[in-house]
C-alpha cells in the first residue's frame, strides 16, 4: 500500500508571492490534515479536512488555507508569503478523524522563503 | 489552552542502554498521547500511544507510562539500538468526538522534539 505523498518535496519562493502544496492520503484514507514545523515552534497543527470539509483548525492566520477533492487529495495554499513561512510543510492522512484515528504522515515539502 | 513540555531536547546513548523521554502536559481533559519518532528527511511515524484510561504500554523495546495525576508520560527504549537515532515527539490531544455531526472538537499539541543518537 503507498504511503501518503507530497508534492513539490522542495521549494523556493520569494516574500509576497503565493504557493500552493499537494498531499495524495493513503488509499481508503478521508482525513487529511496539515502541520508546519520548524526548528523554533515544533510541529503546529494547521487545520484538517475530512470529506471535502473542513473539520479543525489551528492558530494559523487567514493566509493559510485549504482544501480537499472528492478523491481526498488535499491541497494547501499560502498566500502573501512571509520570511518566516519558511518551513516543514507534513501532511498526515487517516482513515476516521484525526482526533479518534492513527495518522500517517508523508516526507513533507520543505519551503524556503527569500 | 494545551501546553506540552518535552525533556531532555538532547540525549546521547551508547548502544544497549535504555533511553527516557518525559513529557508534561498542561490540560487535564487530554486523553490520547502518542509518540512520534522522525528520521532524517521523512515524516513522523507514530511508534507507540496509550490513552488515558491506561497507565503503560508496551510493545517490544519500546514502552510509554502515563501518570494522570501528576499529568506526565513517559517514552521508555530499552536495548536502544544505532537506528533508534531519530527526533521523537510526544503529543498531547484533548478531544471529543461529534458523531452526531459528524465534526470534531480536539486540540493537538506536540512537544518540541527530543533528539536521541545512539552511539556504536
Amino acid at each position: 500500500k503507498a504511503g501518503v505523498t507530497q508534492t513539490p518535496r522542495y521549494l523556493i519562493k520569494t516574500r509576497g508571492q503565493q504557493v500552493t502544496l499537494s498531499c495524495s492520503p493513503i488509499s481508503g484514507h478521508r482525513s487529511v490534515s496539515w502541520y508546519q514545523q520548524t526548528p523554533g515552534q515544533g510541529l503546529q497543527f494547521l487545520f484538517e479536512y475530512f470529506s471535502e470539509t473542513q473539520r479543525n483548525k489551528g492558530n494559523f492566520p487567514g493566509r493559510f488555507s485549504g482544501r480537499q477533492f472528492s478523491n481526498s487529495r488535499s491541497e494547501m495554499n499560502v498566500s502573501t508569503l512571509e520570511l518566516g513561512d519558511s518551513a516543514l510543510y507534513l501532511c498526515a492522512s487517516s482513515r476516521g478523524l484525526a482526533g479518534s484515528d492513527t495518522q500517517y504522515f508523508g516526507p513533507g515539502t520543505r519551503l524556503t522563503v527569500l | 489552552g494545551e501546553n506540552v513540555e518535552q525533556h531532555p531536547s538532547t540525549l546521547s546513548v551508547q548502544e544497549g542502554d535504555s533511553a527516557v523521554i518525559k513529557c508534561t502536559y498542561s490540560d487535564s481533559a487530554s486523553n490520547y498521547f502518542p509518540w512520534y519518532k522522525q528520521e532524517l528527511g521523512k515524516g513522523p511515524q507514530l511508534i507507540i500511544d496509550i490513552r488515558s484510561n491506561v497507565g503503560e504500554k508496551k510493545d517490544q523495546r519500546i514502552a510509554v507510562t502515563l501518570n494522570k495525576t501528576a499529568k506526565h508520560f513517559s517514552l521508555h527504549i530499552t536495548e536502544t539500538q544505532p537506528e533508534d537515532s531519530a527526533v521523537y515527539f510526544c503529543a498531547a490531544i484533548k478531544g471529543l468526538l461529534n458523531s452526531a455531526s459528524g465534526g470534531s472538537n480536539y486540540k493537538l499539541t506536540f512537544g518540541k522534539g527530543t533528539l536521541l543518537t545512539v552511539n556504536p
